[in-house]
C-alpha cells in the first residue's frame, strides 16, 4: 500500500538533545512537508521540499533542520536551540510543485521534551 | 495575498444535529479548496475538494460547495454522528498553510 510513514510515533527527548523524526514515503511524490500542531492550535509549516537536495524555510524554521538526500525521506531534526520543541509533528507530500494538489499526511510523532 | 479564514470552534452539537462549519477564502485566481479532517491522535485526511466554481465536493454525507461569489467553502453535513468527532480543517491548495480548524464534538 501507498502512504506516509513517520516514526517513531512517540519519542522523549530530554532538553539539550537533538531528535531526528523520520518520515517515508512511497508515492513518487515530489513535494514534502514537516508541520508542527500544538494542542488545541492549528498546522505550522516548519520546512518544505519540492525536490531532492533543495528545501525552503516555513514560518518557525528556527532549531531544526531538514534533509531531501532521496525523493521518499524528508527526515526532520529538532535541534537543542528549539526552545520549545514539545508538539505533535506531522509529515506530508504532494504530487507536484508545493502550492498545487492534494496533501496526504503521515499518522505523526509526539515529541515530549522531559 | 491568500488566505483563509475559518469559523472558530469548538462546535458541539447532537447526534442527528445539521452540522455547518463556515470557511471563506481570499486568494488570487481560482485556487483548489479542500476540507481535512483529523480525528484524535491521527494525521490529516482529506474529506472533500472542489477544483472550480459552483464544483460541489462530496464523501461521507458531507459536501461543500465552491463559492464564486461568495468566496465560501462551507462544510455540512445533514446528521452528524459521534464519529464524525474530530477537528476540520479548510484549505487553500496554492498555501501549504491551514487555518486553526474547527473541533467538532458530537454527543449522542
Amino acid at each position: 500500500d501507498g502512504g506516509i510513514t513517520q516514526s517513531p510515533k512517540y519519542l522523549f527527548r530530554k532538553e539539550g538533545q537533538n531528535v531526528t523524526l523520520s518520515c517515508e514515503q512511497n508515492l513518487n511524490h515530489d513535494a514534502m512537508y514537516w508541520y508542527r500542531q500544538d494542542p488545541g492550535q492549528g498546522l505550522r509549516l516548519i520546512y518544505y521540499s519540492q525536490i531532492v537536495n533543495d528545501f525552503q524555510k516555513g514560518d518557525i524554521a528556527e532549531g531544526y533542520s531538514v534533509s531531501r538526500e532521496k525523493k521518499e525521506s524528508f527526515p526532520l531534526t529538532v535541534t537543542s536551540a528549539q526552545k520549545n520543541p514539545t508538539a505533535f509533528y506531522l509529515c506530508a507530500s504532494s504530487m507536484g510543485r508545493a502550492n498545487t494538489g492534494e496533501l496526504f499526511f503521515g499518522e505523526g510523532s509526539r515529541l515530549t521534551v522531559l | 495575498g491568500n488566505s483563509v479564514t475559518q469559523m472558530e470552534g469548538p462546535v458541539t452539537l447532537s447526534e442527528e444535529a445539521f452540522l455547518t462549519i463556515n470557511c471563506t477564502y481570499t486568494a488570487t485566481g481560482y485556487p483548489s479548496l479542500f476540507w481535512y479532517v483529523q480525528y484524535p491522535g491521527e494525521g490529516l485526511q482529506l474529506l472533500l475538494k472542489a477544483t472550480k466554481a459552483d464544483d460541489k465536493g462530496s464523501n461521507k454525507g458531507f459536501e461543500a460547495t465552491y463559492r464564486k461569489e461568495t468566496t465560501s467553502f462551507h462544510l455540512e453535513k445533514g446528521s452528524v454522528q459521534v464519529s464524525d468527532s474530530a477537528v476540520y480543517f479548510c484549505a487553500l491548495r496554492n498555501d501549504m498553510r491551514f487555518g486553526a480548524g474547527t473541533r467538532l464534538t458530537v454527543k449522542p
